[in-house]
């Protein structure tokens, strides 16, 4: 149970265009998901907490209006980057707390590997 | 601010061997503690968590972790190591900051386990 999928797995994409990644909680509703980036071996920096039907809550530094997210259903939230870059290239994991539970209880998705060119 | 410190980079061990892989944090107020386990080019697994209880906290395969609140450390250890658990290990302290409980993660632990 508690499984969280990931769309696309990889993506490759040109510099100037947008591109969507989708996480989904395949068998539980989630109410708060979250995005993480991690650059090649280094950690996890959290990048956004959305809950449903309300606006996400960046960190700082992170571009809201270059990182969109959108949570608009208890199973399904997007993140897209606009105008990508070089730099944005990196790894996004999607981490999802069950409705009801406490949200530092997160289940992970396996991760989309974007690659700006 | 709360924070999660894992010292060592990459742990070596032989097959068989015990394992312990190391994590220190700094919170506020009483800690959730958390491991993870990363594969290359997956998405995190869960191992093990500390909310309250007893300071050893048994896990997924067979892992384990030591609760320390006085050294305020929160070691995960195994007591004989397979080739299977070389993988990326992440120790991670809920932030409740924000309301959000979000969580902190530390910069990872390199775990190889030579045959």
């Amino acid at each position: 149970g508690a499984v969280v999928s990931q769309h696309p797995s990889w993506v490759i994409c040109k510099s100037g265009t947008s591109v969507k990644i989708e996480c989904r909680s395949l068998d539980f509703q989630a109410t708060t998901m979250f995005w993480y980036r991690q650059f090649p071996k280094q950690s996890l920096m959290l990048m956004a907490t959305s809950n449903e039907g309300s606006k996400a809550t960046y960190e700082q530094g992170v571009e809201k209006d270059k990182f969109l997210i959108n949570h608009a259903s208890l199973t399904l939230s997007t993140l897209t980057v606009t105008s990508a870059h070089p730099e944005d290239s990196s790894f996004y994991i999607c981490s999802a707390a069950i409705s009801g539970r406490a949200a530092y209880e997160q289940y992970f998705g396996p991760g989309t590997r974007l690659t700006v060119t | 601010a709360q924070s999660v410190a894992q010292p060592e980079d990459q742990v070596n061990v032989a097959e068989g061997n015990p394992l312990t892989v190391k994590c220190t944090y700094s919170v506020s107020g009483n800690p959730y503690l958390f491991w993870y386990v990363q594969y290359p080019n997956r998405g995190l697994q869960f191992l093990l968590k500390y909310i309250t209880g007893d300071n050893l906290v048994k896990g997924s395969y067979g892992f384990e972790a030591e609760f320390n609140k006085s050294q305020t450390s929160f070691h995960l250890k195994k007591p004989s190591a397979l080739v299977s658990d070389s993988a990326l290990y992440f120790c991670a302290v809920r932030d409740p900051s924000g309301g959000y409980n979000k969580l902190i993660f530390g910069a990872g632990t390199r775990l190889a386990v030579h045959p």
